[in-house]
């Protein structure tokens, strides 16, 4: 079965730099959601995005920036890259979850690794 | 502070053993979910439990949620190596995103 695609899988970068980062969500999932893992830490939610539109917003630095296109993929555009944004960046996608049942999971990637030097 | 708390925070255990890891979390929720890890790679659903149900299985793993106590707990009957890895619970309240635990790290001793 088809998974949620991330892009790159590896990543360096110097301080200051921009990196952008790709996600392509399981055909027919209409939201994507992207967290960080710090080192040692636990996934941290950062934005979701429903049919183009962002649906929730969580500890997304004003460095970042992202979006979904027309074919639900999604980017993440991180600029004035610092040390701590070392981490894995996941991403996931699931059916919207209209009536709010909550009976949905997310599926998650395999992850981007960031390390910024 | 976080939404969802794992305790023990390490368990070490024989192959054969039951392991068995507590969650707590802090408001109402819609579901709670419960994902591994392996070292440093992606996170994989295990298990999905919704705040109208109190036990739910999947092969070797079963699931507690007690809304009254804001916790829930994890129970991998007859563990393998290969079950090594740490395990996370995830709460999902209203909106979208899930809110993670500290997460267990579970060592399964051949």
């Amino acid at each position: 079965a088809a998974g949620v695609i991330q892009s790159p899988r590896h990543l360096i970068k110097e301080k200051r730099e921009t990196a952008t980062l790709k996600c392509y969500p399981i055909p027919r999932h209409d939201t994507v959601y992207w967290y960080q893992q710090g080192p040692g830490q636990d996934p941290q939610f950062l934005i979701s995005f429903y049919e183009k539109m962002q649906s929730d917003k969580g500890s997304i630095p004003d460095r970042f920036s992202a979006q979904q296109f027309s074919d639900y993929h999604s980017e993440l555009n991180m600029s004035s890259l610092e040390l701590g944004d070392s981490a894995l960046y996941f991403c996931a996608s699931s059916p919207a979850d209209l009536r709010g049942g909550g009976t949905y999971e997310q599926y998650f990637g395999p992850g981007t690794r960031l390390t910024v030097t | 502070s976080q939404q969802g708390e794992e305790d023990p925070q390490a368990l070490s255990i024989q192959e054969g053993e039951n392991a068995t890891m507590n969650c707590s979390y802090k408001t109402s929720i819609n579901n709670l979910q419960w994902y591994r890890q392996n070292s440093g790679r992606g996170l994989v659903h295990l298990i999905l439990i919704r705040s109208n149900e109190r036990e739910k299985h999947s092969g070797r793993l079963r699931v507690t949620l007690d809304t009254s106590k804001k916790s829930s707990s994890l129970l991998i009957t007859a563990s393998r190596a290969a079950d090594t890895a740490s395990y996370f619970c995830a709460t999902k309240a209203a909106g979208n995103k899930l809110t993670f635990g500290g997460g267990t790290r579970v060592l399964v001793k051949p």
